[in-house]
C-alpha cells in the first residue's frame, strides 16, 4: 500500500536550534516528494520538492531535505530556527509522470518554537 | 504567482442543506484538487479533476460530487450535509507539462461547519 507516515505529531524545540522532522514513504513507483508548510489559518505552502539529482535539497526560508533510498525517508532540516517556523509541515509523496500528480499526504506534524 | 481562490474562509450551514464550495485558479492548470483536513489525519483527498468536466474519486468521495464545467473552476457539493462533515476544506490545482507533474498550489481553505 502506499503510504507516508510523520512519526512525531506534535514537536517543540527552542528557537536557535536545530530542527529535523521525519518522514518515511511506502511507494510503488519511483517517488516524486515534497514538503508543505501550513500556518494557522492558512492554506499549504510548497517548501521544497525531490524526484532526482542529489539527494540533499534545498527550499525556501533556509529548510533542506534529505532523500534516502534505502530507508524510505526523506526528512526536513534546518540549522536555526525562528520563532515564525511554527506551523504544521506536511510530507508528501506522488508520481513524477502522468496520473494528474495526485498526492498522497502524512498526517502532519506540528511545530512549536519556544523562546 | 499561482492563486487558488476558494470563495469563503468560514462557513456555517444545517443538516441537510445542499452545500456548495467553490474554488478558482487563475493559472491555467489542468489538474484540481478537493481535500479535507482532520486533526491527526492529515489531508485526505474526495475528488480530484485532469481536465474540464472530467472527475476522480480520491479515498473519501461519499457523501460528495464536483462539477468542473470550466477550466479554472471546480465546485465541491455536499448534497446533504451532515454533522461528521464538519472540517477544513482544501483545493489544490497544478499543472501537467509534457507528462511531468508539477507541485500543487493551495488555497487558504474552507473551514466548513454543519450544525
Amino acid at each position: 500500500a502506499q503510504s507516508v507516515t510523520q512519526p512525531d505529531i506534535h514537536i517543540t524545540v527552542s528557537e536557535g536550534a536545530s530542527l529535523e522532522l521525519r518522514c518515511n514513504y511506502s511507494y510503488g513507483a519511483t517517488p516524486y516528494l515534497f514538503w508543505y508548510v501550513q500556518s494557522p489559518g492558512q492554506g499549504l505552502q510548497l517548501l521544497l520538492k525531490y524526484f532526482s539529482g542529489d539527494t540533499l535539497v534545498q527550499g525556501i526560508k533556509g529548510f533542506e531535505a534529505e532523500f534516502k533510498r534505502s530507508q524510505s525517508s526523506f526528512n526536513l532540516r534546518k540549522p536555526s530556527v525562528h520563532w515564525s517556523d511554527a506551523a504544521e509541515y506536511f510530507c508528501a509523496v506522488g508520481p513524477y509522470y502522468n496520473q494528474g500528480g495526485k498526492l498522497i499526504f502524512g498526517q502532519g506534524t506540528e511545530l512549536s518554537v519556544k523562546p | 504567482d499561482v492563486k487558488v481562490t476558494q470563495s469563503s474562509r468560514y462557513l456555517v450551514k444545517r443538516t441537510g442543506e445542499k452545500v456548495f464550495l467553490e474554488c478558482v485558479q487563475d493559472m491555467d492548470h489542468e489538474n484540481m484538487f478537493w481535500y479535507r483536513q482532520d486533526p491527526g489525519l492529515g489531508l485526505r483527498l474526495i475528488y480530484f479533476s485532469y481536465d474540464v468536466k472530467m472527475k476522480e474519486k480520491g479515498d473519501i468521495p461519499e457523501g460528495y460530487s464536483v462539477s468542473r464545467e470550466k477550466k479554472e473552476r471546480f465546485s465541491l457539493i455536499l448534497e446533504s450535509a451532515s454533522t461528521n462533515q464538519t472540517s477544513m476544506y482544501l483545493c489544490a490545482s497544478s499543472l501537467t507539462d509534457r507528462g511531468r507533474n508539477q507541485p500543487q498550489h493551495f488555497g487558504d481553505g474552507t473551514r466548513l461547519s454543519i450544525l
